[in-house]
């Protein structure tokens, strides 16, 4: 039990269909993370919060939103996604700074698998 | 860009034999090295954090070094046990808040 929970664990959904991924960590921490991890690919961050401001932004498509209500919560909306878009979703958190963040350890859920048809 | 490369991409070890894999990063702008564990089914975990050039750590039957002006870094597991069979990932990055990943070395475990 790593203190960050995803929800749900899997969903399928249809290109036409809107939903959420949920992240919530119970650690403290300052900084959270949305990374996606497709077949045999590297982990690609998608977005940085640090402090409920947004950090990084990774040219991700604009039919992923983030929202950042509290330090201790970050979702991921979706709607209109495309088949390419199914992969594991992770969430991850860290201590977060105003001086940087890649030296701290960042502590990862379980990831939300999304297929979508 | 960064570019992070592992290798090998997979690797089968018998077990109580020690094996040793390898991550290479772009010396520039460097800041941090982290290594993670990753298991199938469960969340990656944490094993190091590094940023000084000739830095060693150790976690048990498991060891990392760091070059940062060659841009590399080794992971040792002593002794292999089948609980080290994993995904070992690492990850370099800038002063800011983006680690680059690599593709991760795929460790099994034979008994």
């Amino acid at each position: 039990e790593t203190g960050v929970t995803q929800t749900p664990r899997h969903l399928v959904m249809g290109m036409t269909n809107k939903k959420s991924l949920k992240c919530e960590q119970h650690l403290g921490h300052n900084a959270m993370y949305w990374y996606k991890q497709s077949a045999k690919k590297p982990l690609e961050l998608m977005f940085v919060y640090n402090f409920k401001e947004q950090t990084e932004n990774n040219s991700v498509p604009s039919r992923f939103s983030p929202e950042c209500p509290n330090s201790s919560h970050l979702f991921l909306h979706l709607h209109t996604l495309q088949p390419e878009d199914s992969a594991l979703y992770l969430c991850a958190s860290s201590q977060g700074s105003s001086s940087g963040g890649t030296g701290e350890t960042q502590y990862f859920g379980p990831g939300t698998r999304l297929l979508v048809l | 860009i960064l570019n992070v490369e592992q290798s090998p991409q997979s690797l089968h070890v018998q077990e109580g034999d020690s094996t040793n894999f390898t991550c290479s990063f772009p010396s520039s702008n460097f800041y941090a090295l982290h290594w993670y564990r990753w298991e199938t089914a469960k969340s990656p975990e944490a094993l190091f954090v590094m940023t000084l050039n000739g830095d060693e750590k150790k976690k048990g039957r498991i060891s990392a070094t760091l070059n940062t002006k060659e841009g590399y870094s080794y992971l040792y597991i002593k002794g292999s046990q089948p609980e080290d069979s994993a995904t070992y990932l690492c990850a370099s990055g800038d002063s800011n808040y983006q680690l680059i990943w690599g593709a991760g070395t795929k460790l099994i475990i034979k008994p």
